[in-house]
This record gives C-alpha cells, structure tokens and sequence, in this order.
C-alpha cells in the first residue's frame, strides 16, 4: 500500500531564504506527482505536475524535482517571502490503482517578514 | 477558463441529519470528478471518483454516497450524519479520459461540522 510522507510537518523561516521541502513515498510505481498548496480554511492549489519520466519542473520561484527509484521528491522555493506561507502537500498517483491521488499529511510553512 | 464550485461553504447538521453537498465544473466536458475528505490532522482521503454520468467509484467503505446526475456535476450525501463524518470536504476535476497524466483542480472545499 503507497505511503506519503513529508517532512517536516513544520517550518518557519525568514523572509529571503532558500528552503526545500521533502516528500517520500514507498512504492515507486508512480504516473506522476504533484505538489499543492493548501491556505488555511481553503482548496488547494496546484503548484508542479511531475510526469514518471521527468526529472524536474520549474515554475517561477519554485522548483521540483523527482528521484523515483528511490521514492523522493523535493520543492524547492527560492527567496521566500511572507506570501509563500501555506502548506505545502504533496501527492502521487499510482500506476496500477485506478486514478486516485495519494497525499501526505503536508507541511506548514511560515515565512516572517 | 474552467472553474469549480462547491457549496456550501459551511455547514453545521446535527448527528442523524441527512447530507447534499454539491459542486459542479465549468469550461470543460466530460471531466474526472472526486470527492475528497480531510479530517483534522489526518491527510486527504479521496472518497468517490466518477469518469462519467452515473459512472462513481467508492475508494472506501462509509455511511457516504456519490451521484453524477449530469456531466459536471457531482454530489456527496449521506442519508444520516455521524460524529465522524466531519472534515473539510473536497471537491475536484482533472482532464476526461484514464486522467493519469491529468493535474487535478479543486474546489474551495466544504467545511463540515456534525454535532
């Protein structure tokens, strides 16, 4: 069965700084990833679509990358600013089991002005 | 462009009381449809998927129901409520189709409150 996981639950950094947010997930037999940001009380919004055979995706400040051998994926976001904070989820969407999406629990980050 | 809606925005049902939350899509045809949950301080858990009219998948076993009654429209119901039935719900699209390869889109979400 896929497990999602993120790491960490929670970050808080100053405004500027470069920082990478983790995701793990067991079974590597993946279509894609994705990333979401989630504000509170709210939807989510997508951030990055990985396919399987991509490496990486960018979106302005944002960076994504996928390593499926080894179950990992990094969001990087570059000069944080107060607005980036969210949370931040990722997901994965199984090869073989119909089209759900499997999420992690997420991480919150707070970027202080 | 396409967008979803869902409503309510809130809602507070006392335990036993019957459910309806409803979303529809705009500005695409024949999209996958999904009904997710998300309980406090536990992930997202998708419910319900639909490639179609009357077309609904059930990815766990609950007291909830799903119907497509037209092409963008999905709605969640329950006929009586439980404690545990509580959660922000939420609603979303991706491309029609398998949609693997598809981004999902969601909704502004439903916050549900059963007491």
């Amino acid at each position: 069965k896929q497990e999602v996981t993120q790491i960490p639950a929670a970050l808080s950094v100053p405004e500027g700084e470069n920082l990478v947010l983790n995701c793990s997930f067991t079974d590597s037999a993946i279509y894609n990833l994705q990333w979401f940001r989630q504000d509170p009380g709210k939807g989510l919004t997508s951030l990055l679509l990985i396919q399987s055979s991509q490496r990486e995706q960018t979106s302005g400040r944002l960076n994504a990358s996928l390593d499926k051998s080894s179950g990992r994926s990094t969001l990087y976001i570059a000069a944080s600013q107060p607005g980036d904070s969210a949370t931040y989820l990722c997901a994965v969407r199984q090869a073989q089991a119909g089209t759900a999406l499997i999420f992690g629990k997420g991480t919150t980050l707070s970027v202080s002005s | 462009s396409q967008t979803i809606h869902q409503w309510p925005a809130t809602l507070v049902q006392p335990v036993g009381s019957p459910l309806s939350l409803e979303c529809t899509v705009e500005g695409t045809s024949n999209p996958n449809l999904y009904w997710y949950r998300q309980a406090a301080g536990r992930g997202l858990q998708l419910l319900f998927y639909s490639v179609g009219i009357g077309q609904i998948s059930s990815e766990v076993p609950q007291n909830l129901s799903a119907s497509r009654p037209q092409d963008r429209q999905f709605i969640l119901s329950s006929k009586k409520l439980l404690l545990s039935d509580s959660g922000f719900y939420l609603c979303a699209w991706s491309g029609g189709g398998s949609g693997r390869r598809e981004t999902q889109y969601f909704g502004p979400g439903t916050r549900l409150l059963v007491l």
